[in-house]
């Protein structure tokens, strides 16, 4: 099973609201990742975990907060978003981390900001 | 840090055609991986091959295959037979350099293969 999760699928959001994207995996990855993707444009990297720890913030906005619940679990908390943070954000988890290993990617939430 | 270059923005195949989707990269590290990705419509991105700088033969999985000049730095990927569900954009990806985890991705090539 190579399958890593996410929900919700689209979502639209008021720039007051809070809302969370959650991401699952099953297959004892111990990497885990956020990317966020504009149309049209390659995913850029937002964060890593490790281990259950964040070792990688890439300079991401607070508005963006992640969290890991535990080793197959993978949040994103989102507050105050700006309409220019719409956008595909993507999962994605790997055996280990480290630059040899295959990244296996969710479906994406596609997140609209109003 | 790690600089990734796909050159063709678009590409028209043929159904049936082998298709070569380019792809250079700039990198200081002795030793390195480059992916490709596959990414339909529907957003979710799609491993489809690896190949590590030390490797001794370029990597093949199915249909595709690797390309891999190591002395040009270039990792073109190949796609035999082409098919319509072929029909995606095409990242070519390595890590960020330096031991950092992630991935760096290329501009991307929308491949669209015509009946």
């Amino acid at each position: 099973d190579t399958e890593v999760t996410q929900t919700p699928k689209h979502l639209v959001m008021g720039m007051t609201n809070k809302k969370s994207l959650k991401c699952e995996q099953h297959m004892g990855h111990r990497a885990m990742y956020w990317y966020k993707q504009k149309a049209k444009k390659p995913p850029e990297l937002m964060f890593v975990y490790s281990y259950e720890k964040l070792s990688i913030n890439e300079s991401v906005p607070s508005r963006f907060s992640p969290e890991c619940p535990n080793s197959s679990l993978l949040n994103l908390h989102l507050h105050a978003l700006q309409p220019e943070d719409s956008a595909l954000y993507l999962c994605a988890s790997s055996q280990e981390p480290a630059g040899g290993y295959e990244q296996y990617f969710g479906p994406g939430t596609r997140l609209t900001v109003t | 840090a790690q600089k990734i270059t796909q050159t063709q923005p678009g590409m028209f195949v043929q159904e049936k055609e082998a298709v070569t989707l380019d792809c250079t990269y700039d990198t200081s590290d002795p030793s390195y991986g480059l992916f490709w990705y596959k990414q339909p419509s529907s957003g979710e991105m799609i491993f489809l091959i690896y190949q590590g700088s030390y490797d001794q033969q370029n990597a093949t999985e199915g249909r595709y295959s690797l390309n891999f000049q190591k002395a040009r730095k270039s990792a073109n990927l190949v796609i035999s037979a082409s098919q319509l569900g072929d029909s995606a954009m095409y990242f070519c990806a390595m890590p960020p350099g330096g031991g950092a985890d992630g991935l760096t991705f290329g501009k991307g090539t929308h491949l669209i293969i015509q009946p």
